[in-house]
């Protein structure tokens, strides 16, 4: 069963730091391109960003509203998933959601297996 | 970068109707298009990719059709358990982008 379980949210200051990790278990980790997606009564659903599977050297693609900001990056030895978001501001408060794509090519890559959230808030 | 759009943005319907979502891309993105179920409180649960194709688990009273830039969603015979909030996404091109969702509530 493909789980994948947020932790790391938290109250965090504008201007601060914070790093989001995501255990992943029932499937191949490096196979899988991984997605970070937040969420805002507001704006609705955003993706912020991509870590490509091991054949793709676990390259990254970012939203241009993180970019420089926001970093993903993967521990693959314990299957842990990273966002790591400096510079923070009150408007990336929202349910950060830890997302797996399909393996393979033929389907495409979207956020098929969705984590159970983990929430941020940025406020002094 | 592609925007996504949905019609309606609320729709109320009873168990047993049929209802539609429309969902449109700002250009034209194949059929690289997904449909996701958001309860409250809950993760969205992905029910089509490519446009057509159901997630393994979803029950066949749900399709998707179309093409290009005009998608649909179609639920059959609603049952009590589909009343959420449902979203499109474009996967074509980065960045991905999602609808805004729809709101199907019970009348």
């Amino acid at each position: 069963e493909v789980q994948l379980v947020e932790s790391g949210g938290g109250l965090v200051q504008p201007g601060g730091s914070l790093r989001l990790s995501c255990a992943v278990s029932g499937f191949a980790f490096s196979d899988h391109y991984m997605d970070w997606v937040r969420q805002t009564p507001g704006k609705g659903l955003e993706w912020l960003g991509r870590s490509r599977d091991k054949d793709n050297s676990y390259s990254t693609e970012y939203a241009a509203s993180v970019k420089g900001r926001f970093t993903i990056s993967r521990d693959v030895s314990k299957n842990w998933l990273y966002l790591q978001m400096n510079s923070l501001r009150s408007e990336d408060t929202a349910v950060y959601f830890c997302t797996r794509a399909p393996g393979g090519i033929f389907t495409g890559f979207y956020p098929e297996y969705w984590g159970q959230g983990t929430q941020v808030t940025v406020s002094s | 970068d592609i925007q996504m759009t949905q019609s309606p943005s609320s729709l109320s319907a009873s168990v047993g109707d049929r209802v539609n979502i429309t969902c449109r891309a700002s250009q034209g993105i194949t059929n690289y298009l997904a449909w996701f179920q958001q309860k409250p409180g809950k993760s969205p649960k992905s029910l089509i990719y490519a446009a057509a194709v159901l997630h393994s688990g979803v029950p066949s009273r749900f399709s998707g059709s179309g093409s290009g830039t005009e998608f649909t969603l179609s639920i059959n015979s609603l049952q009590a358990e589909d009343f959420a909030t449902f979203y499109c996404l474009q996967y074509k091109a980065y960045p991905i982008t999602f609808g805004p969702g729809t709101r199907l509530e019970i009348k």
